[in-house]
């Protein structure tokens, strides 16, 4: 079946600008999770929605940042006046059984962001 | 903090000889422990994890970790390496109270030599 997946794959900006990026989970799972990788870095957590609600924004690293996922599906992550410093892999995963503890989660290929 | 520690960002080996990837945690509490592989230009993808139970915990193609509380480690091994074994390796930790949040290590490249 199809995994997660993310659009766009690549994405250039210049500094100042606002970005989206989308992220479409597995049908049927409820929990979605975006991280962020620097180069030479693990993923680092930055939200993680179960159904609609973010229950846990802990990881946004300040008001710039936003996530919505306002029909319990597709997810967008949308980033405000981005800055050089936000050039990352942007990641998105999602599970199926958020509520069993070791639950997997399942990765997409990532969208890269450029600020220049 | 949560942390993971991944030593070695870099590791090679020869084909056919033993892999073995360092991973330690802090926790002050037993975490839930993952290990993901990540191929060029694909998503991270589950090797094989550990929540309760048997602390010898084995995964997909062939790789094994034991997980040492004593040790605070869940290093990843595999007793003979095979070309398609080449990419990376991140270790990830996360808390009984808040198992939905991962702490990924810096993570680790293997080159397989031929």
């Amino acid at each position: 079946g199809a995994g997660v997946s993310q659009t766009p794959s690549n994405k250039v900006t210049e500094k100042g600008k606002y970005v989206e990026l989308r992220c479409d989970p597995i049908s049927g799972h409820t929990a979605l999770y975006w991280y962020r990788q620097s180069l030479g870095q693990g993923p680092e957590f930055l939200i993680y929605f179960q159904g609609t609600g973010a229950a846990d924004d802990s990881g946004l690293p300040n008001d710039r940042f936003f996530a919505v996922r306002p029909e319990g599906s597709v997810s967008t992550l949308k980033i405000q006046r981005t800055e050089r410093g936000d050039s990352a892999m942007y990641l998105c995963a999602s599970s199926l059984t958020p509520g069993l503890a070791g639950a997997e989660q399942f990765f997409g290929p990532g969208t890269r962001l450029t600020v220049l | 903090a949560q942390s993971v520690t991944q030593l070695g960002s870099h590791v090679s080996v020869s084909e056919g000889a033993l892999v073995l990837l360092r991973c330690n945690y802090s926790s002050s509490v037993p975490p839930y422990l993952f290990w993901y592989v990540q191929y060029p230009n694909q998503g991270l993808q589950l090797l094989l994890k550990y929540t309760t139970g048997a602390t010898l915990v084995k995964g997909i193609n062939g790789f094994e970790a034991e997980f040492k509380k004593s040790e605070t480690s869940f290093h990843l091994t595999k007793p003979s390496a095979h070309m398609s074994d080449a990419a990376e390796y991140f270790c990830a930790v996360s808390r009984s109270y808040n198992f939905n949040k991962f702490y990924f290590g810096s993570g680790t490249k293997l080159n397989v030599k031929p």
